[in-house]
């Protein structure tokens, strides 16, 4: 049985640095992409960015100039930076798996999250 | 990327047949049979209904069933039961040139 386990700081600053992780339980964690969703509190889903088991990435590009992924396969690890946060990154973040198909040495997401972490709500205020 | 578009509310007695739409562009829905649907009860972790389309993993009952007609994707749950409600997103791969997923902006589901 997959689980995604996620953690991080919950309360910061405007300005400041979110730093998020992800474990993978269960699995394999190579052959897919792993991606973070966040949701402002009574509000929609947005997909902030995926990641695979050797780094490649693709982010939302509304977010791309703030945003880092990076992966440790050894501990079956994913995270998420999002730097200088504001008012309008308080939300509901969620880790996710992806599906992902490989062709010619090349994996390409399937575009679907078939697993997800709990959620944690990160809030940001002065 | 702009957001799919979807009902803010739909609504169907117990027993009853319901239809969410979903529409996009010919950049993304229209072009890709990639579209997913989740539902999502309050304080919970979205959950994966269907995939590509139609498909629908294991342990989802088959009243759930997804189809598309041009640049509108729909998804229909059949024998409506109060566990149904819930909010539901649709998501579709957003195309070849800025990789990624676009979602819809949700529909509240209520079971009368």
């Amino acid at each position: 049985q997959v689980q995604l386990q996620q953690w991080g700081a919950g309360l910061l600053k405007p300005s400041e640095t979110l730093s998020l992780t992800c474990e993978v339980y269960g699995g394999s964690f190579s052959g897919y992409y792993w991606s973070w969703i966040r949701q402002p509190p009574g509000k929609g889903l947005e997909w902030i960015g995926e990641i695979n088991h050797s780094g490649r990435t693709n982010y939302n590009p509304s977010l791309k100039s703030r945003v880092t992924m990076s992966v440790d396969t050894s501990k079956s690890q994913f995270s998420l930076k999002l730097i200088s946060v504001t008012a309008a990154d308080t939300a509901v973040y969620y880790c996710a798996r992806v599906p992902a198909y490989c062709s010619g040495g090349t994996c390409y997401s399937r575009s679907y999250f078939d697993y997800w972490g709990q959620g944690g709500l990160v809030t940001v205020s002065s | 990327q702009s957001a799919l578009t979807q009902p803010a509310s739909v609504s169907g007695s117990p027993g009853q047949s319901i239809t969410i739409s979903c529409t996009g562009t010919s950049t993304d829905v229209g072009t890709y049979n990639l579209v997913s649907w989740y539902q999502q009860h309050p304080g919970k972790a979205p959950k994966l209904m269907i995939y590509e389309g139609s498909q629908r993993p294991s342990g989802v009952s088959n009243r759930f069933s997804g189809s598309k007609s041009g640049n509108t994707a729909s998804l229909t749950i059949s024998g409506l039961q109060a566990e149904d409600e819930a909010d539901y997103y649709c998501c579709s791969y957003a195309g070849f040139i800025t990789p990624g997923v676009v979602f819809g902006g949700g529909t509240k589901l209520t079971v009368l």
